[in-house]
């Protein structure tokens, strides 16, 4: 079982749609971020959290301590906003552990 | 520089030959990251250096994986005798400074292809 497990793993949306793309992790953790990869591209980092919720733009992210939970919500969504979203955690050991992604199409 | 670059992006190489992958941070940052990310697969840690020390190589997949950074900036991976297993996106980050209320900085990515 991987340490940092996402959901869903491939999500298709109509333009304009709320969408929740969900990570959940089993280890102790100080920060979780939240990560934006475009096919070919590199990574961008889109928010870093330890607690309650992060807002920039349309895309709001959530983390819940207790239940090692944390979302990733865009409003309104937008074609440019097709990706792969990645969660990654770091842990005790000093690394950042990364999800294996969310694969993001949104449709005009 | 403005962001963390890689180099080269894209890299064929036949089985057995050596290859050097190299990053460039952003200038003054202290820690860095390489990561190795399959076809489809998040990225999974290799090594990790805070300025010039290596911290933390327990990713690195075998002896034939070697990395350094031996002024503090400038990193290069080196991978020996390359296997069809070694294709990957190799990326690199860097941060400011240590620990987890940093902010990490990817670099674009160099994509190895072993034929």
């Amino acid at each position: 079982k991987n340490e940092v497990e996402q959901s869903p793993q491939n999500l298709t949306a109509q333009e304009g749609e709320f969408i929740t793309i969900n990570c959940s992790y089993s280890v102790g953790i100080s920060a979780l971020h939240w990560l934006q990869q475009h096919p070919g591209g590199g990574i961008v980092s889109l928010f870093m959290l330890s607690s309650g919720k992060k807002k920039h733009g349309r895309l709001i992210a959530t983390i819940n301590i207790q239940e090692k939970h944390s979302s990733l919500h865009i409003t309104a969504s937008h074609p440019r906003d097709s990706a792969v979203y990645i969660c990654a955690v770091w842990g005790a050991t000093n690394k950042l552990i990364f999800g294996t992604g969310t694969l993001l199409a949104v449709q005009p | 520089g403005a962001g963390v670059s890689q180099s080269p992006r894209y890299k064929v190489a036949k089985r057995g030959q050596d290859v050097a992958l190299r990053c460039d941070p952003i200038s003054g940052h202290v820690s860095l990251f390489w990561y190795q990310q399959a076809l489809g697969q998040g990225p999974e840690f290799l090594t990790y250096f805070q300025n010039e020390a290596q911290l933390d190589k327990s990713g690195l997949p075998s002896d034939r994986f070697f990395a350094e950074r031996p002024e503090g900036s400038v990193s290069t991976l080196k991978i020996q005798r390359t296997q069809q297993e070694d294709s990957a996106v190799y990326l690199c980050a860097s941060s400011r400074l240590t620990g987890a209320d940093t902010e990490a900085f990817f670099g674009q990515g160099t994509r190895l292809t072993v034929v």
